[in-house]
């Protein structure tokens, strides 16, 4: 089946700190990638839908400028945590999709993130 | 309102027993599509089951069947002869058709332990 790669899977870095999660898809073109968020016990909440070539569109109250969203080609796409704060800690977890509606979203493994 | 509703928070089963998880969605959508993720532990989102609205027959998938009420708009998961590996937490999701982004809209998520 399809395989998408996130690394790194586990982050622990200070205050201040820039983080940068790789998402890729092994197998196939991902036409759309989109990047969650998930609390502990919490189901997934979508940050932003990521196309290959275009900007990210970013849920309402995600913040574009902490969460920088690159997709620079139709397997890979970047989530930059920028000056991560412990706030910012939490588990992401990215998926990408090829073509087609019922195309299932294929997720990656997820980084937990921690920020002292 | 809530698009995706899994009302049972958590779910105990018996080793080899069959289990039902419970579904709802609204939308008012023609063409959209239903999805069953399982999250173990170890937080990966792993697929297992797609139906589509159009789709008359039921899907299933091993032990895995989706019993589709499209009018009731239900789409709960069957998992049957259920075993140990099978504890993790499900969520239910939909795509709907007129959403060109193939956005996921998730359920909060069942959490299933199967007892030995």
């Amino acid at each position: 089946g399809a395989v998408v790669s996130q690394h790194p899977s586990w982050v622990i870095c200070k205050s201040g700190t820039s983080v940068k999660i790789e998402c890729r898809s092994l197998d196939f073109q991902a036409t759309t990638m989109f990047w969650y968020r998930q609390f502990p016990k919490q189901s997934l909440m979508l940050m932003a839908t990521s196309n290959e070539g275009s900007k990210a569109t970013y849920e309402q109250g995600v913040e574009k400028d902490k969460f920088l969203i690159n997709h620079a080609s139709l397997t890979l796409s970047t989530l930059t945590v920028t000056s991560a704060h412990p706030e910012d800690s939490s588990f992401y977890i990215c998926s990408a999709i090829g073509q087609g509606i019922n195309q299932p979203q294929h997720f990656g493994d997820g980084t937990r993130l921690s920020i002292l | 309102a809530q698009k995706i509703t899994q009302t049972q928070p958590g779910m105990f089963v018996q080793e080899k027993e069959a289990v039902t998880l419970d579904c709802t969605y609204d939308t008012s959508d023609q063409s959209y599509g239903l999805f069953w993720y399982k999250q173990p532990s170890s937080g990966e989102m792993i697929f297992l089951i797609y139906q589509g609205s159009y789709d008359e027959q039921n899907a299933t998938e091993g032990r895995y069947s989706l019993n589709f009420q499209k009018a009731r708009k239900s789409a709960n998961l069957v998992i049957s002869a259920s075993q140990l590996g099978d504890s993790a937490m499900y969520f239910c999701a939909m795509r709907e058709g007129t959403d060109s982004s193939y956005k996921l809209i998730f359920g909060s998520g069942t959490r299933l332990l199967v007892r030995p």
